[in-house]
């Protein structure tokens, strides 16, 4: 089976950095996702790692070790309209299976 | 990118009742994926629909309290049946596209059960 652990919530301060960690165990590995989903709607996509290292797009990195099963998301130079829940998502069995984590709860406070 | 249209948005609905969901793609695609959320947590895949063929259930997920419907290649729907308050959840419909083979999701169907 698959195991995504992701911390419940977090909070930071508008302008600042914050690190979202994302930790997994899955047999067949294909990818690891990132969304983001405000509340009340639906979750969209923000980045993709399949190999080891660091991808940026833009205010937002992520990066990928599959020898720990680890990602995190970094998002720089927060703005208020960052506070949403990120989700980290494995995929596996080539694609067929698209499991998601829990989800952090992020809080940009002014 | 694909453009996923759901209805209905959301629903109040009564216990022992059941409500079909609709979604359609803007484009064809082999598989749509169905997932739950319930209320303050992650998404959950109920089954996998497959154009001329059976949905397929993940765990949990049974086609009797399920059913689903793959007319064609733009269209999926989700039957909720014989619901109770433990059913209420957004419901959102997925497909697979892009670069990386990411999901896009529809906006959601927010079911509350009475």
């Amino acid at each position: 089976g698959q195991n995504i652990d992701q911390p419940t919530e977090m909070t930071a301060t508008e302008g600042a950095i914050v690190q979202i960690n994302c930790t997994y165990q899955t047999s067949g590995f294909n990818g690891l996702f990132w969304y983001q989903q405000h509340a009340g709607e639906a979750p969209t996509f923000l980045s993709y790692n399949v190999l080891d290292g660091l991808e940026e797009k833009g205010r937002f990195s992520s990066f990928l070790s599959r020898s720990k099963g680890y990602s995190y998301l970094l998002l720089k130079e927060l703005q208020m309209k960052d506070s949403a829940s990120y989700l980290c998502a494995v995929s596996s069995n080539y694609g067929q299976n698209f499991v998601f984590g829990p989800g952090t709860r992020l809080s940009v406070l002014p | 990118s694909a453009v996923i249209s759901q209805k209905p948005s959301r629903d109040i609905c009564q216990r022992g009742t059941s409500l079909t969901i609709q979604c359609q793609v803007d484009s064809q695609v082999t598989m749509m994926f169905w997932y739950r959320q319930q209320p303050g947590q992650s998404l959950t895949l109920i089954a996998t629909a497959n154009q001329g063929s059976e949905a397929t259930y993940e765990s949990g997920f049974v086609i009797d309290k399920f059913p689903i419907s793959r007319p064609n290649l733009t269209f999926s729907t989700l039957t909720v049946s014989n619901m109770s308050p433990e059913d209420s959840s957004i419901y959102l419909c997925s497909v697979k596209g892009g670069f990386a083979g990411e999901l896009f999701f529809g906006e959601g169907s927010r079911l509350t059960v009475l």
